[in-house]
């Protein structure tokens, strides 16, 4: 069966430090790969969508960045974090027809 | 753009029936889908809808979509204390690989 880790779970940084979150799916073969983040008490966002090694596409502008090194990792990054980038990130796998996602259990970075 | 929206809040007593709400914009949406959040959890993909149906049963859930409206609703039949979470309705069209979702109806049950 397939799984998706997230690491880390809890993540408290200060302004203007670096970040990386992972993503790993087992499982599954070239699975399209997904970031999103959550405010508090507001629904999901989609930050980046990745349909293959390599390709990454971006939804919004922002400090933050996504790599996709091998077929089932997914890194979210940046370089210097802002207070706004703090929330809820969730990374999410979909294969097949129905387009449905399968979520890991969430990063929550607070920003200092 | 797309655009699906929910209430905030919805209230009920155990054993009652609930039901989520939920309208999009996009008429070329394909799938709708359901998602159920627990407190500092991932999202768990409860149901989805194929566009040409009007009408889906799981067990206690009942997914109904009427397309002209673009409407989509999910109830809950028996509702128990541990269906309280946030609900998630979302939407794929064609032309995007991604999912859009709506701000969540969170759903409190009273035992």
């Amino acid at each position: 069966s397939q799984t998706i880790h997230q690491w880390p779970a809890t993540l408290v940084q200060p302004v203007g430090s670096p970040l990386s979150l992972e993503c790993t799916v087992e499982g599954t073969s070239n699975p399209n790969l997904y970031w999103y983040r959550q405010a508090a008490g507001r629904g999901l966002q989609l930050l980046f969508y990745s349909v293959g090694i390599g390709q990454i596409s971006s939804e919004v502008p922002q400090n933050l960045s996504a790599s996709r090194p091998q077929d089932r990792q997914f890194i979210l990054s940046s370089k210097k974090l802002l207070l706004s980038d703090s929330g809820f990130y969730l990374c999410a796998w979909s294969a097949g027809q129905t387009g449905e996602l399968f979520f890991g259990e969430g990063s929550r970075l607070t920003v200092l | 753009g797309e655009d699906v929206e929910q209430s905030l809040f919805l209230s009920v007593r155990e054993g009652d029936s609930s039901v989520i709400n939920c309208t999009y914009t996009d008429s070329s949406s394909t799938y709708l889908y359901w998602y159920k959040q627990e407190p500092g959890a991932g999202l768990q993909l409860l149901t989805y809808i194929f566009s040409n149906m009007d009408m889906k049963q799981d067990q206690r859930l009942t997914v109904l979509l009427n397309k002209k409206d673009k409407h989509l609703s999910l109830r809950i039949a028996d509702t128990q204390t541990g269906d309280s979470a946030i609900y998630f309705c979302a939407d794929r069209d064609t032309g995007r690989r991604a999912l859009t979702f709506g701000s969540g109806t969170r759903l409190q049950v009273q035992p």
